[in-house]
């Protein structure tokens, strides 16, 4: 099946970098999704994104809709150990209810 | 908590053995949707369902089946299993959110080791 390219494929960083990952895809999405997964759970949304362009913040999160529509980025700022996690982007075609493409995954680790 | 529940959390079987999973979405949500996680096909799309009928389907063997039942709660029922099919199996759902399009919120996921 076909997965998002996400880069880089793993960081391990100082406690309070700035960290940033990026992901593309060979077609267009109309809806940029960014999860987290701990490990033994599921992934869980931290930011979406609906329109080409848009830059969107959750508290120490920023991420941006590409205006290609074919790719998206997430920052995270000061970083701290809970950061910890896989993040995954997912695209969505359809405006409601479409199921998710996901990135193969950025696994963030965090140095005290 | 996302409120989507899945059990069993862990399942140990052997080949050719049939399971099935089950999910219970999210209070008012109409969408079922099942995900394979593995590490070489990382998270893939399997099949959705909205509101008791099958609205999608991804990579989903024919081995593997899935229905939604009136209470709205999903099962995944996956026959003959092989070393392959190990993995992690989430279920989303999601509802309107008003904004046009609809969050998927996931489930703790259920670990499946065929061995």
């Amino acid at each position: 099946g076909q997965q998002l390219n996400q880069s880089p494929q793993s960081m391990f960083i100082q406690e309070g970098e700035d960290v940033s990952m990026n992901c593309t895809s060979s077609s267009i999405f109309n809806t940029w999704l960014w999860y987290k997964q701990d490990p033994g759970e599921g992934p869980v949304l931290l930011i979406a994104l609906y329109k080409a362009g848009e830059l969107t913040s959750n508290g120490r999160l920023t991420a941006q809709f590409g205006i290609t529509r074919k790719d998206s980025f997430l920052n995270i700022s000061a970083s701290i150990p809970s950061d910890v996690g896989i993040y995954f982007c997912a695209g969505q075609l359809g405006s409601s209810g479409d199921k998710l493409t996901f990135g193969t995954g950025t696994r963030l680790a965090v140095r005290p | 908590d996302s409120g989507v529940t899945q059990t069993p959390k862990h399942l140990i079987t052997a080949t050719g053995q049939r399971v099935t999973l089950r999910c219970s979405p999210r209070s008012g949500d109409l969408s079922v949707y099942w995900y394979q996680q593995s590490l070489d096909q990382g998270l893939q799309f399997l099949i959705q369902y909205y509101n008791g009928e099958e609205r999608a389907k991804g990579n989903i063997l024919e081995r593997f089946s899935a229905q939604q039942f009136p209470d709205l709660h999903s099962e995944l029922n996956l026959s003959s299993l092989e070393l392959g099919d190990s993995a992690l199996y989430f279920c989303a759902s999601s509802g309107v959110s008003g904004i046009g399009t609809d969050t998927q919120y996931f489930g703790p996921g259920t670990r499946l080791t065929v061995l």
